[in-house]
């Protein structure tokens, strides 16, 4: 079936340095995508989302950034904080399709 | 406090012993699903139900059952549970009267089988 995967489990990164967080999926119909954070002992939590009729889209230090062309999603984490470490996921369509996550850990 | 709630949080118990996790939500949600999450699997949805009395299987319904009597809550029954499912399980819920509905997701269960 369809899927959606991530290109790096792990991902580690220096107190205040960006971060980037790569997702591809499958399904060239989806039409919506999701990021979630998940940090340990707690479910996921909403990041930021984008419809397929944006190729970008910005919230509060995160920006989310869709190529439909190659069907790559990425997640931008500017002057990534301890607090961001986490997992997180990308998921296309309201019903959600998950990939396995990654893994982000931010070192002083 | 918009929230999903599940109950218990932690639970251990034994082969074929009958239980029940249940979820509410009170964000007055229509959709409502139940995942389970081991590692290097990812999130895995097992059932989901798109409103009260409607139900259907996720990707691994085996060995789980779901019931939609009320639009809060959405049980997740395991009828003989066997070690194969212990777990971290997640319910979430969202909105659906457009596509760009994100789900809320509970604090997680997590489940260990004896």
């Amino acid at each position: 079936g369809e899927s959606v995967g991530l290109h790096l489990p792990t991902l580690s990164v220096q107190e205040g340095d960006n971060s980037i967080i790569n997702c591809a999926y499958s399904n060239s119909a989806s039409d919506y995508f999701i990021w979630y954070k998940q940090e340990s002992g707690k479910g996921p939590q909403f990041i930021i989302d984008i419809r397929s009729n944006m190729d970008k889209r910005q919230g509060q230090r995160v920006t989310v950034l869709l190529n439909k062309t190659v069907k790559h999603l990425s997640l931008q984490i500017a002057a990534t904080q301890p607090g961001d470490s986490a997992v997180y996921f990308c998921a296309e369509n309201w019903q959600l399709i998950f990939g396995t996550g990654t893994r982000l850990q931010v070192f002083p | 406090e918009a929230q999903v709630t599940q109950n218990p949080r932690y639970l251990i118990t034994v082969t074929g012993k009958k239980l029940t996790v249940t979820c509410s939500q009170n964000m007055n949600h229509e959709y409502m699903s139940w995942y389970r999450q081991d590692p290097g699997l990812g999130l895995r949805q097992i059932y989901y139900s798109m409103n009260v009395e409607v139900t259907d299987k996720g990707d691994v319904p085996e060995g789980y059952k779901v019931s939609r009597k009320e639009k809060r809550n959405f049980p997740l029954i395991l009828e003989s549970p066997s070690p194969n499912q212990t777990s971290l399980y997640f319910c979430a819920s969202s909105f659906i009267d457009s596509i760009d509905q994100p789900q809320h997701f509970g604090d997680g269960t997590r489940l260990s089988i004896l």
